[in-house]
């Protein structure tokens, strides 16, 4: 079955640290990956997506990510966080064409100390 | 712009009663919608999703229904609550379900007592 896994439920880094949240996902053939961030009280928003081409995709505020298809991975990285990154990153795949759903991993909560 | 609304926004029900969750979509025709159940610690599961008008597609069965009367509302439903119904409903829409990304709502948080 298609399946994303997220293996850190929480992450907690001070200010300037480094980031990298991993993904997993298992599917057949071409898959979409996508990012999601949900900040407190507010709606979850698209961070970053890969379709094709450069595997390494830069999304808004300093992420990116980058897709190695041989280890079915899509892991997120910053290389310095801020306090305002705190918050719940889902990521999330689809088969490719024009038919699949998107499949969500649990979430990492990322907890940012000042 | 594209916009999207779900009311209410918190609900506290008792079991057995029926339930009607609401989403709205402003500045687009013909969207995808779907609505989602969030529970703390196992992301995002997909309950349904609706291409058109009365086309309503259920990925898990369950004691929720969905319908789309019409082309930019998606309502949840169900006729007698569980407990296990209690968690945070997401709805979303997309352009289409090809390499088109998804945007949420701000969802409604759902108490079952």
């Amino acid at each position: 079955a298609q399946s994303v896994s997220q293996h850190n439920h929480h992450v907690i880094l001070s200010e300037a640290a480094s980031l990298e949240l991993g993904c997993n996902y298992s599917y057949g053939g071409t898959v979409n990956l996508f990012w999601y961030v949900q900040y407190p009280g507010q709606h979850l928003q698209l961070l970053l997506k890969y379709f094709s081409g450069d595997p390494l995709v830069k999304g808004i505020k300093g992420f990116e990510a980058e897709f190695i298809k041989s280890k079915f991975s899509f892991n997120l990285r910053k290389p310095s966080v801020q306090w305002s990154d705190t918050a719940e990153y889902f990521c999330a795949a689809r088969g490719g064409g024009s038919q699949g759903n998107l499949i969500f991993g649990k979430g990492t909560k990322l907890s940012v100390k000042p | 712009s594209q916009t999207i609304h779900q009311w209410p926004a918190t609900l506290v029900q008792p079991v057995g009663s029926p339930l009607s969750l609401e989403c709205t979509v402003e500045g687009t025709s013909n969207p995808n919608l779907y609505w989602y159940r969030q529970a703390a610690g196992r992301g995002l599961q997909l309950l349904f999703y609706s291409v058109g008008i009365g086309q309503i597609s259920s990925e898990v069965p369950q004691n929720l229904s969905a319908s789309r009367p019409q082309d930019r509302q998606f309502i949840l439903s169900s006729k007698k609550l569980l407990l296990s119904d209690s968690g945070f409903y997401l709805c979303a829409w997309s352009w289409g379900q090809g390499y088109d990304e998804q945007f949420f709502g701000p969802g409604t948080r759902l108490t079952v007592l």
